[in-house]
Formats: structure tokens, C-alpha cells, sequence
């Protein structure tokens, strides 16, 4: 079965810095999404990635899927408070199903 | 507000006996998706249905999980006989098939179950 695995587990920025977390995957990935869960509640929809090679950015969020469809990255820039929470990638485990798996789960803390 | 509601947000209970959670998807919304996420774990599947058929169910989902979408609307999620390795925190996504080329899922802000 296809499993998807997260690092760093846990990071802690301080306000202002740059971060990355990688999300790296046994298997092709025919859908990466990327969510943040903030703790205790539901998941919130950031992006979504297809192609090998694609990039989408929504404000100060980059995510990167690699050419080969096996490892995402999300990058933010300037980071600031309420980019605090967890970051979870989730996959498609075959094509055109809907049925998603996750990895474990980033989380983030950013101080002033 | 037009998102996918669930409720209750916590529930606590005692062993043995029975729950029961309620999710409303998006109303435009054909397929919902049940989840479950322990402490430091990313969701796991559980069940999912298009309209009111049930089309998958994980090897997760015990015979004392039993899920319904009568309507093909609203789900409800019922637990029999809890057991404490049922706590966790159940949620609920929803999706519109066809609107899109992909698999954008909406989530609930979950159900919390502690089993005592």
C-alpha cells in the first residue's frame, strides 16, 4: 500500500524565516493536496498538484510536486503566526479514485 | 455558512455503549467521505458514498461501524458497543463530482470522541 511520509514532524520558526516541508511518497502520486489543520479542527484545503514538475503558490504558500510524481514540497515565505498548525499531505492511492491517504502531519509553530 | 457542518463537535461516553454523528455536506455535494484521525495521525478512510450508495468501505470500519446517506444528503456515522481505542477525532468531508478535473475535498471541523 502507498504511504506517505512527512518531514520534518515537528518544526519552530521564528517569526520572519523561511521554511520548507517535504512530503515523500512510496509510490507515484497521481494527486498530491496539501491542508493545514489547525488542532482540534478540521482540515482546510491549500492546494492541489498534478503534473510532475507543477508549482502553484497562493499568497505567501509555495507547493511543488517533482518531476518523477513521488515528492511534494511546500515552502512558506516570511512566515508569521497564523501560518502556526499542522500541514498535512494527502494523496490519491490509485487514478480517479477519491478515497485520499495522509501522511502524519507537519506541525508548525512560529514565534515572534 | 455553507460548509460541511458536523455535529456533535465532542462527544464523551462510556464503554459499551452507542454513538451516533451527524455530517452535512455542501449541498451541491454528491459524495461524502468519512475519516478518522488519532492524536499525532493524519485522517485515515473509512467509507465514502456518491449520493446515497455506500461505494467503499475500509477494512478499518469494524462490523460495530455501521454508515448511512438515506437521502443522499446528510451521513450519520454510528459506533456500537465503543470501545476506548474507538476515541478519536471523526470527520466528514464532502465533494462535487464533475465540477472539477480533480479531487478537492471539503472538510468538516470533525467530531471528537472520547470513549471512557
Amino acid at each position: 500500500s502507498q504511504e506517505l511520509e512527512q518531514s520534518p514532524q515537528s518544526l519552530i520558526v521564528q517569526e520572519g524565516k523561511n521554511l520548507t516541508i517535504n512530503c515523500t511518497s512510496s509510490k507515484t502520486l497521481y494527486g498530491l493536496y496539501w491542508y493545514k489543520q489547525k488542532y482540534g479542527e478540521g482540515l482546510i484545503f491549500l492546494m492541489m498538484l498534478q503534473k510532475g514538475g507543477e508549482e502553484k503558490s497562493h499568497e505567501k504558500i509555495t507547493a511543488k510536486l517533482d518531476e518523477k510524481k513521488q515528492q511534494s514540497s511546500l515552502h512558506i515565505t516570511a512566515s508569521q503566526p497564523s501560518h502556526a498548525g499542522i500541514y498535512l499531505c494527502g494523496a490519491d492511492p490509485f487514478y480517479n479514485t477519491d478515497k485520499l491517504i495522509f501522511g502524519t502531519g507537519s506541525r508548525l509553530q512560529v514565534f515572534p | 455558512d455553507t460548509g460541511v457542518s458536523q455535529d456533535p463537535r465532542h462527544k464523551i461516553t462510556k464503554r459499551g455503549q452507542n454513538v451516533t454523528f451527524r455530517c452535512d455536506p455542501i449541498s451541491e455535494h454528491n459524495r461524502l467521505y468519512w475519516y478518522r484521525q488519532t492524536l499525532g495521525q493524519g485522517p485515515e478512510f473509512l467509507t465514502y458514498f456518491q449520493n446515497e450508495a455506500q461505494l467503499e468501505k475500509s477494512r478499518l470500519l469494524s462490523d460495530r461501524f455501521s454508515a448511512e446517506r438515506p437521502k443522499g444528503s446528510f451521513s450519520t456515522l454510528e459506533i456500537q458497543r465503543t470501545e476506548q481505542g474507538d476515541s478519536a477525532m471523526y470527520l466528514c468531508a464532502s465533494r462535487a463530482r464533475g465540477l472539477k478535473s480533480y479531487n478537492e475535498q471539503f472538510f468538516g471541523p470533525g467530531t471528537r470522541l472520547t470513549v471512557l
